[in-house]
């Protein structure tokens, strides 16, 4: 899982594994956005998915929002090695100054 | 499709020196925002902004000024610039607060 100021995950898989990523935040949120970002590249974003939806796909990807246990996953059907990146959640956190709060990232290696 | 450009891409300062890093953005985007990020961890935000002339303190701005002289520029100062403020710095850009953001290509500062 990533958040906060841990430290950065890393996940080494087999191209055509399915893989899971998990997120977790602290207070209430109204949107969780994945991105991903490639070597030297800033992040893109993949999915976003807001607190009335449960479930979210756009291809081989599938992203779930739970808001009872403040966590969103991201899961990569039969990963592929350019599936290889940096994945992050970022969540929205309003404390006086709004904010996008972004998770520490999973490294997510596919090998052939 | 969005275009979010930075410059200079790299950038190499002094102890003490004053740097200013540039972007603009060509999505007609009402947000912009300059993040930092450090080996191994997440996007943190500096600074942010809703439209020209208007400031918002992010969550480590200690160091930094920003100003949004235009809705497609927003710059980065740092007026004494110290090695803890090494790091690769990002632009992005997104209509709402609660939206995709797009990122550029990133500055990475170097503070011997």
């Amino acid at each position: 899982s990533q958040w906060g100021e841990e430290n950065l995950q890393a996940l080494s898989i087999q191209e055509g594994e399915d893989v899971t990523m998990n997120c977790s935040y602290k207070t209430y949120t109204t949107v969780v956005h994945w991105y991903r970002q490639d070597s030297g590249r800033g992040p893109a974003l993949i999915i976003l998915i807001r607190s009335n939806e449960r479930e979210k796909r756009s291809g081989r990807l599938r992203a779930t929002l739970d808001t009872s246990s403040q966590s969103s996953s991201l899961s990569i059907t039969a990963a592929q090695c350019e599936d290889t990146a940096v994945y992050f959640c970022a969540t929205d956190a309003s404390s006086g100054s709004w904010q996008l709060i972004f998770g520490s990232g999973t490294q997510l290696t596919v090998m052939p | 499709e969005a275009a979010v450009t930075q410059s200079p891409r790299n950038k190499v300062t002094v102890t003490g020196g004053n740097v200013t890093l540039s972007c603009r953005q060509t999505n007609s985007h009402n947000y912009m925002y300059w993040y930092r990020q450090d080996t191994g961890h997440g996007l943190r935000l500096i600074h942010y902004s809703y439209g020209a002339g208007n400031l918002q303190i992010g969550d480590v701005p200690d160091g930094y000024k920003a100003t949004r002289t235009t809705q497609e520029d927003f710059f980065l100062l740092l007026e004494l610039a110290s090695p803890s403020q090494t790091s690769l710095y990002f632009c992005a850009s997104s209509m709402g607060l609660y939206a995709e953001q797009f990122f550029g290509p990133g500055t990475r500062l170097t503070v011997l």
